[in-house]
C-alpha cells in the first residue's frame, strides 16, 4: 500500500534548469497538492488541484507550472529553476469532501546551484 | 488570513516526562485543525485531527490535543515523552471546504533528553 510517491527523492539543479517532480496517489483521491518546506517557515502551498481537470495556485505560486495528468498523478514543473527554490517539495491528497485528513509523500530535497 | 503560531521553535524534555506543545490559530470561523509529526528525512504522519464535537481528541502515539475555542488554542500533549518522539511537530488548519488548503505553523522541533 503505498500511498503517495514521489519521484525523485534528490536532486540537484543548476540555476536556469528544467525539472518535473513527479507524485501519484494509489488511494483513489480526488484533491492533491504541492507544499514546500523551508527552515523556520513550515510548509507553505505551493498549488493544488481540487479535483480532476482543476488547478489553482497557493500561497507561493510563481516559479512553478503543475499538471494535474489523471486522477492519480499531479506534477509540479520548474521551468527555470532559481537558488531560492532550494526547498523540500511535499505532495500530499485527500480524498476530497469534508472532515477528512491529508496523506503526505516522502518528500524531494532540491538544490539549487 | 487564517494563520498558525507555533511559538516554540525547540523544546527540551526529559524521557518519561510530560510534553505540551502550544498552537495558535488565527481564523474567523473554527477550522478544521491537525497535528502532524516529521521524523528526520521523512515525510508528514498525522497525528490526530479535530473536525467538532468534544475538545479532547485522541490521536496515535499516546498523543492528545485540546481544542479551545476561547483561546484559538490547540495544543498536543502527552503524559510520558519517549525518546522516539524525538522529531518536529507541525500544526495546521484548513478551511471548512470540500478540499482542504492546510495552513502550517513554523513547527516545534522536540529534543528527548535522557
Amino acid at each position: 500500500n503505498a500511498g503517495v510517491t514521489q519521484t525523485p527523492k534528490f536532486q540537484v539543479l543548476k540555476t536556469g534548469q528544467s525539472m518535473t517532480l513527479q507524485c501519484a496517489q494509489d488511494m483513489n483521491h480526488n484533491s492533491m497538492y504541492w507544499y514546500r518546506q523551508d527552515p523556520g517557515m513550515g510548509l507553505r502551498l505551493i498549488y493544488y488541484s481540487a479535483s480532476e481537470g482543476t488547478t489553482d495556485k497557493g500561497e507561493v505560486p510563481n516559479g512553478y507550472n503543475v499538471s494535474r495528468l489523471n486522477k492519480r498523478e499531479f506534477s509540479l514543473r520548474l521551468e527555470s529553476a532559481a537558488p531560492s527554490q532550494t526547498s523540500v517539495y511535499f505532495c500530499a491528497s485527500t480524498p476530497g469532501g469534508h472532515r477528512t485528513a491529508a496523506f503526505f509523500g516522502q518528500g524531494t530535497r532540491l538544490t539549487v546551484v | 488570513a487564517q494563520s498558525v503560531t507555533q511559538p516554540d521553535i525547540h523544546i527540551t524534555v526529559s524521557e518519561g516526562a510530560s510534553l505540551e506543545l502550544r498552537c495558535n490559530y488565527s481564523y474567523g470561523a473554527t477550522p478544521y485543525l491537525f497535528w502532524y509529526v516529521q521524523s528526520p528525512g521523512q515525510g508528514l504522519q498525522l497525528l490526530l485531527k479535530y473536525f467538532s464535537g468534544d475538545t479532547l481528541v485522541q490521536g496515535i502515539k499516546g498523543f492528545e490535543a485540546e481544542f479551545k475555542r476561547s483561546q484559538s488554542s490547540f495544543n498536543l500533549r502527552k503524559p510520558s515523552v519517549h525518546w522516539s518522539d524525538a522529531a518536529e511537530y507541525f500544526c495546521a488548519v484548513a478551511l471548512n471546504t470540500g478540499f482542504q488548503k492546510l495552513v502550517f505553523g513554523t513547527g516545534t522541533r522536540l529534543l528527548v533528553s535522557p
